[in-house]
């Protein structure tokens, strides 16, 4: 099946720095991500929607200069957590729709981002 | 609006019985409807899809589901539970096209040797 990256997989960083994290489709062009935060024990909660070559559609009550996305190329999607605070510490999960007609469409997932604010 | 809904936050079960993990879903148009599952610290899998045809659906690891629109209905089922099936189970809807998914709580199923 479709195999999704995300890197890193954990990263711990001081309140007021930005992280990167990177969302990759590794075997198949991807026109649309989706970046979306799951707390602990809770399920997930859609951020974003990434087109490849245009800018983002936020969710209601996501801020979109705080949580900025870019769409390079049809195999990455990034997400920048800009001046993190520790609110922001979440499993940030990444997943690409492989594009096909409706009959094929799934969402791949990736494995996820812990990222932890201090 | 679209909306899932999985009842039960928690379902127990022993290993070699059948299991059930249910979800209801409320979607306009038609639905396209997705199990996923997940393990500790682990992103998303891909278990199983309803799109259009046969109401019952056959995935990875032994499961199903049936799809009964009279119902709103997209139940997961196994015959025979593994313990290594014990894992956070997520229910999705979409109203097809190039829409997000909209996830349900997600049941935590424990299979008990």
């Amino acid at each position: 099946g479709a195999v999704v990256s995300q890197h890193p997989s954990w990263v711990i960083c001081k309140s007021g720095t930005s992280v990167k994290i990177e969302c990759r489709s590794l075997d198949f062009q991807a026109t649309t991500m989706f970046w979306y935060r799951q707390f602990p024990k809770q399920s997930l909660m859609l951020m974003a929607t990434s087109n490849e070559g245009s800018k983002a559609t936020y969710e209601q009550g996501v801020e979109k200069d705080k949580f900025l996305i870019n769409h390079a190329s049809l195999t990455l999607s990034t997400l920048t957590v800009t001046s993190a605070h520790p609110e922001d510490s979440s499993f940030y999960i990444c997943s690409a729709r492989d594009g096909g007609p409706p009959e094929s469409d799934t969402q791949y997932f990736g494995p996820g981002t812990r990222l932890t604010v201090l | 609006a679209q909306s899932v809904a999985q009842p039960e936050d928690q379902v127990n079960v022993a290993e070699g019985n059948p299991l059930t993990v249910k979800c209801t879903y409320s979607v306009s148009g038609n639905p396209y409807l997705f199990w996923y599952v997940q393990y500790p610290n682990r992103g998303l899998q891909f278990l199983l899809k309803y799109i259009t045809g046969d109401n019952l659906v056959k995935g990875s690891y032994g499961f199903e589901a049936e799809f009964n629109k009279s119902q709103t209905s997209f139940h997961l089922k196994k015959p025979s539970a593994l313990v290594s099936d014990s894992a956070l189970y997520f229910c999705a809807v979409t109203s097809s096209g190039n829409t997000p998914l909209v996830f349900g709580k997600g049941t935590r199923l424990s299979v008990i040797a």
